[in-house]
């Protein structure tokens, strides 16, 4: 079974500034399955982007994701007061089927 | 437009059972699969299982395997969860999400039943 791993588990900072947020595998994934969510409290996730890099429809261009193998980097360009979520990664395996989840990166207002 | 509407929260007793609801509207139900996604207070989201709503196929995460059967009923638009044996670590929120664009993630999600295991 893939593991996920985010980092770092809490990003602290300010609006207008830029965020990186990592996700790495155990093992090699396909980028066709590699996807993004953004929770906000008492809410379902939202997916960001798909594919690694492909955003959802009606998600912001600051919101961009990169990334291949076993690395993986959904990135914030310019903060914005409603980004503040925790955000996960999300991967599909075909062998069994089986989706994985990161374990999810809390951005806070610094 | 577009949803997945989920029953109402349950409060079970360790041992007992609960079934989920998930009824799905806007979209030709039989032509995608629907996963079941749960989030225990305050931790991450694991995902638990999928359905085809065309043939009613089926894959369980291994760790629910024997506990969880998932089912649909394609006359309603509906998805179902069962959960059996209930645990007081069974005590979540239970999400239904689809993958409408069919790149395996999922671009439609319910809004969430709170199901609480307690004695």
């Amino acid at each position: 079974e893939i593991v996920l791993t985010q980092s770092p588990g809490t990003l602290s900072l300010s609006p207008g500034e830029r965020a990186t947020l990592s996700c790495r595998a155990s093992q090699s994934v396909s980028s066709s399955y590699l996807a993004w969510y953004q929770q906000k409290p008492g809410q379902a996730p939202r997916l960001l982007i798909y594919g690694a890099s492909s955003r959802a429809t009606g998600i912001p261009d600051r919101f961009s994701g990169s990334g291949s193998g076993t690395d993986f980097t959904l990135t914030i360009s310019r903060l914005e007061p409603e980004d503040f979520a925790v955000y996960y990664c999300q991967q599909y395996g075909s062998s069994p089927p089986a989706y994985t989840f990161g374990q999810g990166t809390k951005l806070e207002i610094k | 437009q577009v949803q997945l509407v989920q029953s109402g929260a349950e409060v079970k007793k360790p041992g007992a059972s609960v079934k989920v609801s998930c009824k799905a509207s806007g979209y030709t139900f039989t032509s995608y699969g629907i996963s079941w996604v749960r989030q225990a207070p305050g931790q991450g989201l694991e995902w638990m299982g999928w359905i085809s709503a065309y043939n009613g196929n089926t894959n369980y995460a291994q760790k629910l395997q024997g506990r969880v059967t998932m089912t649909t009923d394609t006359s309603t638009s509906t998805a179902y969860m069962e959960l059996r044996s209930l645990r007081s670590d069974d005590t979540a929120v239970y999400y239904c999400a689809s993958d409408l664009t069919v790149t395996k993630a999922f671009d439609i999600w319910g809004q969430g039943t709170m199901v609480t295991v307690s004695s």
